[in-house]
């Protein structure tokens, strides 16, 4: 089956800094890829479509200037977390769409944020 | 609004039968999906319903009944490795996925 790849798996930084997590789909192009969101014990919040080589489309609520989604190839998105407060500590999952079924969504194994 | 309700946790016994139900609200329906998320990693895709009826795959199936807006998962002989939490999905007429907020299944030896 189809595999997305992220990195980091974990990732601790310090509140101010950014941190970017990668997405790639290493065995399949992605024209579109998607950015969710998990608090524990919480369904997953879409946060943003990503499709490649235009702008994300972002969920209401999501700030564009702080979840920075770019989306430059067909096999990979990155998510960058601008100045990273301990309130975005979370765990981020990515999906992308397999053009051969492009209603299944593969995920990615997700990227647990912690900022300190 | 748009809506998917599913229990919050449900428990069953190792080698026994459990349904997880599923009932949405959307806005259009483009099909159903159930993934499984084991504690700290991502969904796995189980199955996607999108005409009504049951679709069986190995231990689980799915049902769908699309004028009741009602969905279920039937697992058949629990295995302890099941016990995840169960995430039910409706495609809505934009082609976005609207989520449940999952189902912890406990299994029990």
């Amino acid at each position: 089956g189809a595999v997305v790849s992220q990195h980091p798996s974990r990732v601790i930084c310090k509140s101010g800094t950014s941190v970017k997590i990668e997405c790639r789909s290493l065995d399949f192009q992605a024209t579109t890829m998607f950015w969710y969101r998990q608090f524990p014990k919480q369904s997953l919040m879409l946060m943003a479509t990503s499709n490649e080589g235009s702008k994300a489309t972002y969920e209401q609520g999501v700030e564009k200037d702080k979840f920075l989604i770019n989306h430059a190839s067909l096999t990979l998105s990155t998510l960058t977390v601008t100045s990273a407060h301990p309130e975005d500590s979370s765990f981020y999952i990515c999906s992308a769409l397999s053009g051969l079924n492009s209603y299944e969504q593969y995920f990615g194994p997700g990227t647990r944020l912690t900022v300190t | 609004g748009q809506n998917i309700d599913q229990p919050t946790e449900m428990t069953a016994t190792e080698g026994a039968i459990v349904q997880i139900n599923c009932t949405y609200q959307t806005s259009g329906f483009n099909g159903l999906f159930w993934y499984q998320q084991h504690a700290g990693e991502a969904p796995t895709f189980l199955s996607y319903n999108v005409l009504d009826g049951l679709e069986e795959k190995g231990r689980f199936s799915s049902f769908l009944s699309r004028s009741k807006g009602y969905s279920y998962l039937l697992l058949k002989e629990l295995q302890m490795k099941d016990s995840a939490s169960y995430l039910c999905a409706v495609m809505d007429s934009n082609y976005q996925l609207i989520w449940g907020a999952g189902t912890k299944l406990i299994i029990k030896p």
